[in-house]
């Protein structure tokens, strides 16, 4: 039981560049959360989904999408990366009895220069 | 708009000593509330919920309904202690986006 995974755990990115950060869990969850956490600014929810096959915006949903692609997985693109999403990322599932109690990931620390 | 508010980015205290984390809401319904705690090197993980209503290593938190806050509290800081506490809201009834606050960085000096 790994609960929540994500890779890759680091990331160099040009601006301009593109990737996709992969988040997995295997405990049933139906709800995922992508969140980044920046100093000062705390945790801000960037998209989530509240079960397979929807996915809503969070607080900063400017510049990144998102795939629920099963009820899985849940990933999120950077289209085309600015400096500005230089930070770490952490995706996050959610207890099946909805006490939307959150398991973390280890979380995933992108530099974009 | 749910909104939580953590006033204080750092907060030091000796071994011993009294602790209390700082967080307010705004929320025009019946939230959930909760404290979770990020350790060196660990995950973010939970600390407890305002409807358990337990006590977790020491910690306490009594949700204020009418001050819209819930202050974290420990009556004697353990080095251990020191930590990243963020809390955060949701809605009641399940499957909810949870809205974090901008986190307290504990130091507890020996």
């Amino acid at each position: 039981n790994a609960g929540v995974t994500q890779t890759p755990k680091f990331q160099v990115l040009k601006t301009g560049q593109s990737m996709t950060l992969q988040c997995a869990q295997d405990m049933n969850h139906n709800s995922m959360y992508w969140y980044r956490q920046d100093p000062g600014m705390g945790l801000r929810l960037i998209y989530y989904s509240a079960s397979e096959g929807t996915t809503d915006k969070g607080e900063v949903p400017n510049g990144y999408n998102v795939s629920r692609l099963n009820k899985r997985e849940f990933s999120l693109r950077l289209e085309s990366a600015a400096p500005s999403q230089t930070s770490v990322y952490f995706c996050a599932s959610n207890d099946p009895t909805g006490a939307n109690v959150l398991t973390f990931g280890a979380g995933s620390r992108l530099t974009v220069l | 708009a749910q909104r939580v508010t953590q006033p204080e980015k750092l907060l030091s205290v000796f071994k011993g000593a009294p602790v209390e984390l700082k967080c307010n809401y705004s929320y025009s319904g019946s939230p959930e509330l909760f404290w979770y705690v990020q350790y060196s090197r660990q995950r973010l993980q939970l600390l407890l919920r305002h409807i358990s209503r337990e006590s977790i290593k020491g910690f306490t938190a009594d949700l204020n309904k009418g001050e819209t806050s819930f202050h974290l509290k420990k009556p004697f800081a353990q080095e251990e202690d020191s930590a990243m506490y963020y809390c955060a809201l949701s809605k009641t009834g399940g499957y909810q986006k949870v809205t974090f606050g901008t986190g307290t960085k504990l130091q507890v000096i020996p």
